[in-house]
């Protein structure tokens, strides 16, 4: 059974700070993994898909990376914003012919202006 | 980009009542969606995978009979709550994947369900 954790749960950062969000998972028979952010009452907005044979991807000050070996992703917020509080979460999707995408408990992060 | 749909985004009833929750993808079909359940501080938990023209996939410890699903066109799944109770109130979320694998999943924005 596929499990997601995320460092840290919870983050607070002053304005302009570069920081880093760490998602673990159990079974590295991965097919993608991707990154959401949630913000509160809301539903899930895609920030970045990583397929199993990439390393990383990038979007804008966001970067993810990949190291499906070691079973790590982090996500990199650069020059951060008080705009990027929010949730954010972690989800794996398994190889194979099975869709069910198992999520972590997200890490909640509050940049402070 | 790829849209998906939710409605209604919050809905409180009294316990006994259905409610029915629908999820659209507006601009791409859908062979399969995903319905998930979020409780406070916790995170996404997949309830079913509803399937276009057959029977939805439960996951283990979700009630069939309580939570219905239909999933009558390649647009739109609905979520049925039958006879709702105060322990269903939750955070109702549904995701759509476009055809082939490599694609995002899309979310919608939710609902919130409070049974008094």
């Amino acid at each position: 059974k596929q499990e997601v954790t995320q460092i840290p749960a919870a983050l607070s950062v002053p304005e302009g700070e570069n920081l880093v969000l760490n998602c673990s998972f159990t079974d590295s028979a991965i097919y993608n993994l991707q990154w959401f952010r949630q913000d509160p009452g809301k539903g899930l907005t895609s920030l970045l898909l990583i397929q199993s044979s990439q390393r990383e991807q990038t979007s804008g000050r966001l970067n993810a990376s990949l190291d499906k070996s070691s079973g790590r992703s982090t996500l990199y917020i650069a020059a951060s914003q008080p705009g990027d509080s929010a949730t954010y979460l972690c989800a794996v999707r398994p190889s194979g012919g099975y869709q069910k995408v198992t999520f972590g408990i997200g890490t909640k992060l509050q940049v402070i202006p | 980009g790829a849209v998906v749909s939710q409605h209604p985004s919050w809905v409180i009833c009294k316990s006994g009542t259905s409610v029915k929750i629908e999820c659209r993808s507006l601009d791409f079909q859908a062979t399969t969606m995903f319905w998930y359940r979020q409780f406070p501080k916790q995170s996404l938990m997949l309830m079913a995978t509803s399937n276009e023209g057959s029977k939805a996939t439960y996951e283990q410890g979700v009630e069939k009979d309580k939570f219905l699903i239909n999933h009558a066109s390649l647009t739109l799944s609905t979520l049925t709550v039958t006879s709702a109770h105060p322990e269903d109130s939750s955070f109702y979320i549904c995701s759509a994947t476009d055809t082939g694998r490599g694609q995002p999943q899309h979310f919608g924005d939710g609902t919130r369900l409070s049974i008094l």
